[in-house]
């Protein structure tokens, strides 16, 4: 089975900081990784994914990840944080033989001016 | 290219009453998935579906909670007798193909139940 663990249910940053993100997942197959972000009453948008290959992965809007097998971690970072990056963020794991993506619970980023 | 297209965006209902959901995938994907999320939680995954199949069911309560993914026209989530608990922001998503390396979300629909 897999399951998603996004440590920190709220974070704060100030704009131009760095952004980190964490999330650890469990997996007892090859997962692949995905970070999705929601703005309030809005859809999930996909920011980035991985699945095979490079283990760092560059996102949209200047967000990446690194796949650490060892640490079985997916965190999420991002060199300066701006206003428009507030918003919810799912870190979520699927396997090639599933049938469904699982997510983590969250975490909201706020961005102080 | 449309996304994933959901309505009605808020469904508001009365207790006992029937919500119906709606979810078009993209053009060209065989594959739906509906999931669920309560407030200050993620998304739970409840089925999926491709045309005319239920391919796994495993997300779905065992009473009220139905869908469906016939040949023509969009994939329902049909839940009766509504209850207080079933307010939540319910997601499809759709893919091309079998493959998980991408699920495409629709914008939700969010349900309010009276």
């Amino acid at each position: 089975a897999q399951s998603v663990t996004q440590l920190g249910s709220h974070v704060s940053v100030s704009e131009g900081a760095l952004v980190l993100l964490r999330c650890n997942y469990s997996s007892s197959v090859p997962p692949y990784l995905f970070w999705y972000v929601q703005y309030p009453n809005q859809g999930l948008q996909l920011l980035l994914k991985y699945t095979t290959g490079a283990t760092l992965v560059k996102g949209i809007n200047g967000f990446e990840a690194e796949f650490k097998k060892s640490e079985t971690s997916f965190h999420l970072t991002k060199p300066s944080a701006h206003m428009s990056d507030a918003a919810e963020y799912f870190c979520a794991v699927s396997v090639v033989t599933g049938n469904q993506f699982y997510f983590g619970t969250g975490t909201s980023l706020t961005v102080i001016p | 290219n449309a996304g994933v297209m959901q309505n009605p965006r808020h469904l508001v209902r009365r207790r006992g009453q029937e919500a119906r959901l709606r979810c078009s995938p993209m053009k060209g994907h065989s594959h739906v998935y509906w999931y669920r999320q309560l407030p200050e939680e993620g998304l739970k995954f409840m089925v999926y579906l491709q045309k005319e199949n239920i391919i796994d069911e495993s997300g779905m309560p065992k009473e009220r909670f139905s869908a469906e993914f016939p040949k023509e026209g969009p994939s329902i989530l049909r839940i009766q007798q509504v209850v207080r608990g079933d307010s939540a922001a319910y997601f499809c998503a759709s893919s091309p193909d079998y493959s998980q390396e991408t699920q495409y979300f629709g914008p939700g629909t969010r349900l309010l139940v009276l």
